[in-house]
């Protein structure tokens, strides 16, 4: 299994310019998450998916989108980026069954906007 | 470079030491809590968790302490290694949300 993936590890973005940042994962995990991370501080959620087709709203959503047309795959969409959105951003995925609520993350992808 | 953890608590501890790292948790309603470990330039990665119901869980030279009553959490880590260098995150969950709330983090140095 190659886990959780996401694509692209680094992006410069113009102020303005839109972009999807990809991620997949091959665990059949029916939950999947996107958090940003800023420099010096923990992570927050952007948006979370109980399964495909249902998405909901985390602590930061403002500036972002999401779509989850599959188990497997979880895009977030920036539009009309702003220098607020330079972070790094991980995907995740789990499966609490059994109780068990491990998170797996992705590499994470590290965006600049200027 | 890193950019995660530059203006993190920082603590050092030499070669072969137990470590401690503390969390406050904000939530009284979280049951679930996970500590997690980020090197440099990677995604956590998961270390050990405890339940609501549990006051102490240990793996694998590292334990895990939770006293409820003033909502803290501490991961003790025995005979720290270089290898340990890294950022420690607690994060709580209320089961049946799924949402996790992550802590700030502290880094981690080993001392030769």
């Amino acid at each position: 299994n190659a886990g959780v993936t996401q694509t692209p590890k680094f992006r410069i973005l113009k102020i303005g310019q839109s972009m999807t940042l990809q991620c997949a994962q091959d665990m059949n995990h029916n939950y999947m998450y996107w958090y940003r991370q800023d420099p010096g501080m923990g992570l927050k959620l952007i948006y979370y998916s109980v399964g495909a087709g249902i998405t909901d709203k985390g602590e930061v959503p403002n500036g972002y989108n999401v779509s989850r047309s599959t188990t497997e795959d979880f895009p977030l969409r920036l539009e009309l980026a702003a220098p607020s959105q330079t972070s790094v951003y991980f995907c995740a995925s789990t499966n609490p069954g059994q109780g068990v609520y491990e998170q797996y993350f992705g590499p994470g992808t590290r965006l600049t906007v200027t | 470079g890193e950019s995660v953890g530059l203006h993190l608590p920082t603590l050092s501890v030499q070669e072969g030491d137990n470590s401690i790292i503390n969390c406050a948790y904000s939530n009284s309603a979280s049951d679930y809590f996970i500590w997690y470990k980020q090197e440099s330039g990677k995604g956590p990665q998961f270390i050990i968790d405890i339940r609501s119901n549990m006051d102490k869980r240990q793996g694998q030279r590292v334990t895990v302490l939770l006293n409820k009553t003033v909502k803290h959490l501490s991961l003790q880590i025995a005979a720290t290694q270089p290898g340990d260098s890294a950022v420690y995150f607690c994060a709580e969950i209320i089961t049946g949300t799924y949402k996790y709330i992550f802590g700030t983090g502290t880094r981690l140095k080993v001392l030769a």
